[in-house]
């Protein structure tokens, strides 16, 4: 598995954008890039996949650039309520066996 | 929107005892997990299950531990002779799929006495 690195900690304010980068330098070629969230006392959720180039959801989008050895995930104009850390997984691309890293803890203040 | 179900939502046993923690996944979904996370660490995986039978365990999951789907919704984890250590949440995922995102309830906050 290839292994992630996160910064542990960010801090942000109510409607500005945050970008969270991960790097990866060991990723495998069919290895895809996955983000979770979870919030205090609450199991993670999934927020965006990819394997290269961007992946816009809803919720996010996820930057990779072309050699894949790092990516972002992009929070547009975030909110209170985007307190929570944030994990990269980095894996086959199938959803079963989820290894979780320590993530970045995101604060969002007023 | 389906949601992953647990029950407790928090467990206090003494040390020695045997507790089961109950998980109803989301209906659909064939594929089940168990993970814990013990306070202020990272999440850990702990079983897989699919057509009633571990697909993969880690190596936390020993034979203290055993999972079993006794009927069409439920899903249960049951931790034997429990330890301090054991102290932990414990999330019960499920996805439709492999290739599909696992859903998690909120989790069990397991305290050994």
């Amino acid at each position: 598995l290839a292994k992630t690195t996160q910064p542990i900690s960010m801090d942000s304010y109510e409607g500005q954008e945050v970008n969270i980068t991960c790097s990866h330098n060991n990723i495998a070629t069919n290895d895809y890039i996955t983000w979770y969230q979870q919030f205090p006392s609450q199991g993670p959720r999934f927020i965006i996949q990819g394997y290269k180039t961007k992946v816009t959801n809803e919720v996010a989008s996820l930057f990779i650039p072309a050699d894949r050895k790092s990516s972002t995930l992009s929070l547009p104009r975030v909110s209170l309520s985007d307190t929570a850390v944030y994990y990269c997984l980095v894996g086959d691309g199938s959803f079963q066996k989820l290894v979780f890293g320590t993530g970045t803890r995101l604060l969002v203040s007023p | 929107e389906p949601e992953v179900t647990q029950t407790p939502s928090h467990q206090v046993t003494q040390m020695g005892q045997e507790v089961i923690l109950r998980c109803v996944p989301i209906s659909n979904h064939l594929y089940f997990y168990w993970y814990r996370q013990i306070l202020g660490q990272k999440v850990e995986f702990l079983v897989s299950f699919y057509n009633n039978e571990i697909s993969e365990k880690s190596e936390i999951f020993d034979d203290q531990f055993s999972v079993e789907r006794p009927d069409g919704s439920n899903f249960t984890l049951k931790i034997r002779s429990t330890k301090l250590e054991d102290s932990a949440m414990y999330f019960c995922a499920s996805n439709p799929g492999e290739d599909q995102p696992q859903h998690f309830g909120d989790g069990t906050r397991l305290s050994i006495l």
